[in-house]
């Protein structure tokens, strides 16, 4: 069976600062990994994603997460925060690469203060 | 520009009735999902379908019922029978042959009053 655990429901940086966004996962099989993004009242954007290809992910709007499998990690961060990053962020975690399969996080909520 | 339309965005219902939340897709995705979302409880997969007239149980479909007679359209109706219905319902889908990457609908909120 599969799950994903995020640390901490809510984050708090200064504009600017590091974004460090935890997720770890547990998997029989290499895993297909996740992280999406939801702005308040939205659906969520997929940010990037980890495919077996190359363990550090670059996604969208400045975001990276590194595959990590001997902590079974796949922490997202972002050098420096901008007030737009403010939103919900999800790890996602599939054994077999199929929707059907997503088990998601519970989220963590991003707060940046100027 | 190809999406995921979901309507209504906000719906408010009296306990005991039923309520249809619309989602189309024109994507050309074969397959679609619905999901629920509650705070601090991330989201649940009510039901899903990989092919036109073929649908299967997620992990909380009671209370829930679909259907999918187009490739664009897969309702979903929250009946009397679910006990808490009030929550941000998501429609997704996605592409056969992809590696699992969901697009989302901007989602409907129901309240029951």
């Amino acid at each position: 069976a599969q799950s994903v655990t995020q640390l901490g429901s809510h984050v708090s940086v200064s504009e600017g600062a590091l974004v460090l966004l935890r997720c770890n996962y547990s998997s029989s099989v290499p895993p297909y990994l996740f992280w999406y993004v939801q702005y308040p009242n939205q659906g969520l954007q997929l940010l990037l994603k980890y495919t077996s290809a190359a363990t550090l992910v670059k996604g969208i709007n400045g975001f990276e997460a590194e595959f990590k499998k001997s902590e079974t990690s796949f922490h997202l961060t972002k050098p420096s925060a901008h007030m737009s990053d403010a939103a919900e962020y999800f790890c996602a975690v599939s054994d077999t690469g199929t929707a059907s399969k997503l088990t998601f996080g519970t989220g963590t909520r991003l707060q940046v203060t100027l | 520009d190809g999406g995921i339309t979901q309507s209504p965005k906000y719906l408010f219902r009296k306990e005991g009735q039923n309520v249809t939340l619309s989602c189309e897709q024109n994507l050309n995705h074969d397959a679609m999902y619905w999901y629920r979302q509650d705070p601090g409880q991330g989201l649940r997969l009510i039901y899903y379908s990989q092919i036109v007239n073929d649908f299967q149980k997620g992990d909380i479909a009671e209370g829930y019922s679909v259907s999918r007679e187009k490739k664009e359209s897969f309702p979903l109706t929250v009946t009397s029978a679910q006990k808490n219905p009030t929550a941000f319902y998501l429609c997704a889908s996605t592409a056969t042959g992809g590696t699992g990457e969901l697009f989302f609908g901007e989602g409907s909120r129901l309240t029951v009053l």
